[in-house]
């Protein structure tokens, strides 16, 4: 079965610090990948995606992740974390030819002063 | 232009109730999705519509849940003999065609006394 692993719930980061989050899969084949942030109240945002091509994606809000193919890894950064970005962030994955997206349970991020 | 839209925001309910939940896609969006996020969980599948026809709704729990889109447009989830268990947030998503990222509404919380 298809699964998508967060294994940090919270993290809490310095403003100012960098930041990694972590995000494992189980899949047969490279799936099409995507960080989501959710913010109280708020929708799920699209921070950044890798269908294929570049290992090293940009996004939006100055985050950046790396798929590594060999350990089935897509780990989200920021080199300096702001408050604002304290939030809920979600992998997620979608297998090629298939629609649905497959949710890790999240990553909540505190960023202290 | 105006994102995805979600109708009501929150929604409280008894017990045994019928309660329909409604979804705006992005104009020119033919793909609809709904997905269900309980409380400190990631979002889970439960339909996608490609135009007017549920192309995958192996996620809807069991028949008490089901889903329109008559129009290709607006999609409405429906729950049947609503139980507690059915408490949790209600998100949809739309993408310009299959295959292609999905951009989520605000969501709707509902919650069953």
């Amino acid at each position: 079965a298809q699964s998508v692993t967060q294994p940090d719930i919270h993290i809490t980061v310095s403003e100012g610090a960098s930041l990694e989050l972590r995000c494992n899969y189980s899949y047969g084949a490279t799936p099409y990948l995507f960080w989501y942030v959710q913010s109280p109240g708020q929708g799920l945002q699209l921070l950044l995606k890798y269908f294929s091509g570049d290992t090293l994606v940009q996004g939006i809000k100055g985050f950046e992740a790396e798929f590594k193919r060999s350990q089935s890894s897509f780990n989200l950064r920021k080199p300096s974390v702001h408050w604002s970005d304290a939030a809920e962030y979600f992998c997620a994955v979608v297998r090629p030819g298939f629609q649905k997206l497959v949710f890790g349970t999240g990553t909540r991020l505190l960023v202290s002063p | 232009g105006a994102g995805v839209s979600q109708t009501p925001s929150n929604k409280v309910t008894e017990k045994g109730k019928y309660v329909e939940l409604r979804c705006d896609p992005i104009s020119g969006h033919t793909a609809l999705y709904w997905y269900r996020q309980s409380l400190g969980q990631g979002p889970e599948f439960l339909i996608y519509f490609q135009g007017t026809g549920a192309a995958d709704d192996s996620g809807l729990p069991n028949d008490r849940f089901f889903a329109v889109r008559p129009e290709g447009s607006v999609s409405t989830l429906k729950i049947q003999r609503t139980e507690r268990g059915d408490s949790a947030v209600y998100l949809c998503a739309s993408s310009p065609g299959a295959q292609e990222t999905q951009y989520f509404g605000p969501g709707t919380r509902l919650l069953v006394l």
